[in-house]
């Protein structure tokens, strides 16, 4: 089955302990993005990767950091959280770039930082 | 600063028709898209808009014009699971997407 998938789903830490969200995709797909929304802003792109090794800041990369080291995986970074990242985090792929393809979203993570 | 506009709420009844509008002001547009998310959950592709026009899918269209950088989304025939929240997005340069801060659709019976 097509999917993204992204773990964990749900996380509670304390402010300032690294944490790393996992994304992987099964479609072979180049193009992979973060998200994260927000109660009346919407969704913001964090960062999002065009192929391997190639990344690109979104509009809110402040305090994440990403990699792309495989094509299937594409994992976000926070490496001294604070409670202002508190949100709901998607990942998302798609066969190319941008709006013109279909991205495929992941099912969520929920992330409080206190 | 790049912004995406569309009405936060939509109330319509079953069966009725609904037209989400989105303007948009960016620099760079590659195409407009749009995504459907019920309660929290994952996102999912609606349509896309390169060119000037209607795109049309099923219940769902998508019209775009770029001379006045505006579109919309067009429910026809709504029924009750189409209640939920409908974002338009824009692809401004290389990969880098835009999304407008949703329009929450309630489809009453």
């Amino acid at each position: 089955e097509a999917q993204v998938t992204q773990n964990p789903r749900y996380l509670i830490t304390v402010t300032g302990k690294k944490l790393t969200v996992t994304c992987s995709q099964n479609m072979n797909h180049e193009y992979m993005s973060w998200y994260r929304q927000d109660p009346g802003l919407g969704l913001r792109q964090i960062y999002y990767s065009m192929n391997v090794e190639v990344t690109d800041k979104g509009d809110v990369p402040e305090g994440y950091k990403v990699s792309r080291k495989e094509k299937r995986n594409f994992p976000l970074i926070l490496e001294s959280p604070s409670p202002n990242q508190t949100s709901l985090y998607f990942c998302a792929s798609s066969s190319g770039a941008g709006g013109a393809y279909e991205q495929y979203f992941g099912p969520g993570t929920r992330l409080t930082v206190t | 600063g790049q912004s995406l506009e569309q009405p936060s709420e939509v109330t319509a009844v079953e069966g009725a028709i609904v037209q989400i509008n989105c303007t948009y002001q960016t620099s760079g547009f590659y195409g407009l898209s749009w995504y459907q998310q019920h309660d929290g959950g994952a996102p999912t592709f609606l349509s896309y808009n390169a060119l000037d026009g209607l795109e049309e899918t099923g219940r769902f269209s998508s019209f775009l014009s770029r001379s006045d950088s505006y579109g919309y989304l067009l429910l026809q025939e709504l029924q009750m699971k189409d209640s939920a929240s409908y974002f338009c997005a824009v692809r401004v340069a290389g990969g880098k997407l835009i999304f407008g801060q949703g329009t929450e659709l309630s489809v009453k019976p």
